[in-house]
């Protein structure tokens, strides 16, 4: 979990309040990416990054937006949040070098319960 | 979908004993990873194989890829109660720096 931090790491809502968790990379990685873990569907994409404000969808993006104004942070927003967003939100970030090499480096998660 | 299909879904063996788990895939892929996430983690990377390579080693980590099969295994010798955790292989697909993933398979090492 060296170099990426999650906040918050624990959070508790009710449906249809907005929700923003953030992940902070001391890296300088170019890539980073969102993914949602549930029982049953392994990991699974919501959203990725490629560089400052350059953003594509992954698997799962509906309900969900993302915006990265700075290399080191990478912001994932529930603008009304839903009991089916309940779940464990991993950030991750990847080196991006070129040569096709693309390990990821996984953040500590945050578990996020909509009630 | 799913690109990767890891089985078994669970598996459970004794310390010392050597633990495989197998991944299927659908599609061609540029290169495939293994990671590891232990109870309440993060996922750790363990190591990445590339289309054209047929067998790495890392410890006592082993991993084998079969592009005509479209398959892959790992296989860890000699294991370990600190190896309990699930497993996850990872598929990357030519030209994209995005990564599919498995379930995951869960490994229990009883002492």
């Amino acid at each position: 979990d060296a170099g990426i931090t999650q906040s918050p790491r624990h959070k508790v809502t009710e449906t249809g309040t907005p929700v923003t968790l953030r992940c902070h990379q001391t890296e300088n990685h170019r890539y980073m990416y969102w993914y949602r873990q549930d029982p049953g569907h392994g990991l699974r994409l919501i959203h990725y990054s490629y560089g400052v404000k350059d953003t594509d969808k992954g698997e799962v993006s509906d309900g969900y937006s993302v915006s990265r104004s700075k290399t080191e942070d990478f912001l994932l927003t529930l603008e009304s949040a839903t009991s089916s967003q309940t779940s464990v939100y991993f950030c991750a970030i990847s080196e991006g070098s070129g040569r096709g090499d693309n390990e990821q480096f996984f953040g500590p998660g945050t578990r996020l319960t909509v009630l | 979908s799913q690109q990767g299909e890891e089985d078994p879904q669970a598996l459970s063996i004794q310390e010392g004993e050597n633990a495989t788990m197998n991944c299927s895939y659908k599609t061609s892929i540029n290169n495939l990873q293994w990671y590891r996430q232990n109870s309440g983690r993060g996922l750790v990377h363990l190591i990445l194989i590339r289309s054209n390579e047929r067998e790495k080693h890392s410890g006592r980590l082993r991993v084998t890829l079969d592009t005509s099969k479209k398959s892959s295994s790992l296989l860890i010798t000699a294991s370990r109660a600190a190896d309990t955790a699930s497993y996850f292989c990872a598929t990357a697909v030519q030209g994209a720096q995005k990564l599919v993933f498995g379930q995951g398979t869960r490994l229990t090492i009883n002492p």
